[in-house]
């Protein structure tokens, strides 16, 4: 039964671009959670989202970052016109349910912006 | 400021010993809560959880304890090994909120 898988694991990219980070949730789960981890921290809850729905984005900044989770394939988190300050490591996190249930991360995204 | 914070951020035990990490957190309207151990250059691993209408619970090797009075939560290793060197993180689940809230985490280091 593969695990929460993340990809790509390692993401180098220059002030400006844009950085596209993708997750596929467990099998069987449809609820989909993003974070983010700065280095000797703990994660901060970014999105959540099911099927072709943003359930809450509290999390998210307000500018530059979106994220999608379509019908088919996986979710999607976009970072617009990267800065040096959003890199960091980016991890997805799926439940079989919401609400009080245990999520389950993948390895993670590292965004290193150059 | 953070909802969940821990007492330690770093704990050394002797391998064999048992491991003891605390967790306090802020918020009365926790109602679930969850153990993570990271290793380096890894995702949050689920260790165990809890529910606000228990004060106990116990896994392989782990149990977890939850003083709602004094909203304190503690993780405990029996006979700790080698692989249990990571650092562990306490997450809370508001019942009004989606997302997880982290802890800054305790890292265990494990002395031969």
């Amino acid at each position: 039964n593969a695990g929460v898988m993340q990809n790509p694991r390692h993401l180098v990219r220059r002030r400006g671009q844009e950085a596209r980070l993708r997750c596929s949730p467990m099998k069987g789960h449809s609820h989909v959670y993003w974070y983010r981890q700065l280095p000797e921290e703990g994660l901060k809850f970014m999105v959540y989202l099911q099927k072709e729905n943003i359930i809450d984005e509290s999390g998210m900044p307000k500018e530059r970052f979106s994220a999608e989770f379509p019908k088919e394939g996986p979710s999607i988190l976009r970072i617009q016109q990267v800065v040096r300050g959003d890199s960091a490591a980016y991890f997805c996190a799926s439940s079989r349910q919401g609400g009080i249930y245990e999520q389950y991360f993948g390895p993670g995204t590292r965004l290193t912006v150059t | 400021g953070e909802s969940v914070g821990l007492h330690l951020p770093t704990l050394s035990v002797q391998e064999g010993d048992n491991s003891i990490i605390n967790c306090a957190y802020s918020n009365s309207a926790s109602d679930y809560f969850i153990w993570y151990k990271q290793e380096s250059g890894k995702g949050p691993q689920f260790i165990i959880d809890i529910r606000s209408n228990m004060d106990k619970r116990q896994g392989q090797r782990v149990t977890v304890l939850l003083n709602k009075t004094v909203k304190h939560l503690s993780l405990q290793i029996a006979a700790t090994q080698p692989g249990d060197s990571a650092v562990y993180f306490c997450a809370e689940n508001i019942r009004t909120a989606d997302g997880l809230t982290f802890g800054k985490g305790t890292h265990l280091i494990i002395q031969p």
